[in-house]
């Protein structure tokens, strides 16, 4: 069975803390994801990755980095948390030439 | 880019039909996605259409025109489970564009 895990469900940082957000995929797939998502917005692509050390970057790049050092774990980083960037985060991957992406949970995570 | 377009919310009643529609503009087509997300829950995926047509899956159709970039998810028979968000994608040469998500009601 597909899965993909997030290393927490619900996050609180302070603004201007750096922030690490995990993504462990078990299905051996190549493609992996970080999307946000806001009420209204939809899901956003923040950065991608086709294998291991390669990224990237979506449609909302600024204010994140991520790194992929092993082809199951992908990971994204707020270099220095703000306010806006208090939002819903959601991991997927996929096979490099398939059409279904798999989610995570997801990580609601609050930046005060 | 993309843009992609589909209604903010419906409301549809326990056994009827529905139809959710999408429209999109990309620069390069490869895949229409449509997923369901339930309240707190991650996207499940739902259909993909890459060729004109209908594609049937149980008591949810698809639809594609991809000269007309207008896609519609079809939901049969509804019941209350039903009642979730339905997001519309479009993969371009790279990756994966979600629209903003249509968030159906189903009343009894």
């Amino acid at each position: 069975d597909v899965k993909v895990t997030q290393s927490s469900r619900y996050l609180v940082k302070r603004t201007g803390e750096k922030v690490f957000l995990e993504c462990v995929q078990d299905m051996d797939h190549e493609n992996m994801f970080w999307y946000r998502q806001d009420p209204g917005l939809g899901l956003r692509l923040i950065y991608f990755s086709y294998d291991v050390k390669m990224k990237e970057k979506g449609d909302i790049p600024e204010g994140y980095s991520v790194s992929r050092e092993k082809k199951e774990r992908f990971s994204l980083i707020l270099e220095s948390a703000s306010t806006n960037q208090t939002s819903m985060y959601l991991c997927a991957s996929r096979i490099l030439q398939g059409y279904e992406q798999y989610f995570g949970p997801g990580t609601r995570l609050t930046v005060t | 880019g993309q843009n992609i377009d589909q209604p903010t919310e419906m409301t549809a009643t326990e056994g009827a039909i529905v139809q959710i529609n999408c429209t999109y503009q990309t620069s390069g087509f490869n895949g229409l996605f449509w997923y369901q997300q339930h309240a707190g829950e991650a996207p499940t995926f739902l259909s993909y259409n890459v060729l004109d047509g209908l594609e049937e899956k149980g008591r949810f159709s698809s639809f594609l025109s991809r000269s007309k970039g207008y896609s519609y998810l079809l939901l049969k028979e509804l019941q209350m489970k039903d009642s979730a968000s339905y997001l519309c994608a479009v993969r371009d040469r790279s990756d994966m564009r979600f629209g903003a998500g249509t968030r159906l009601t189903v009343k009894p």
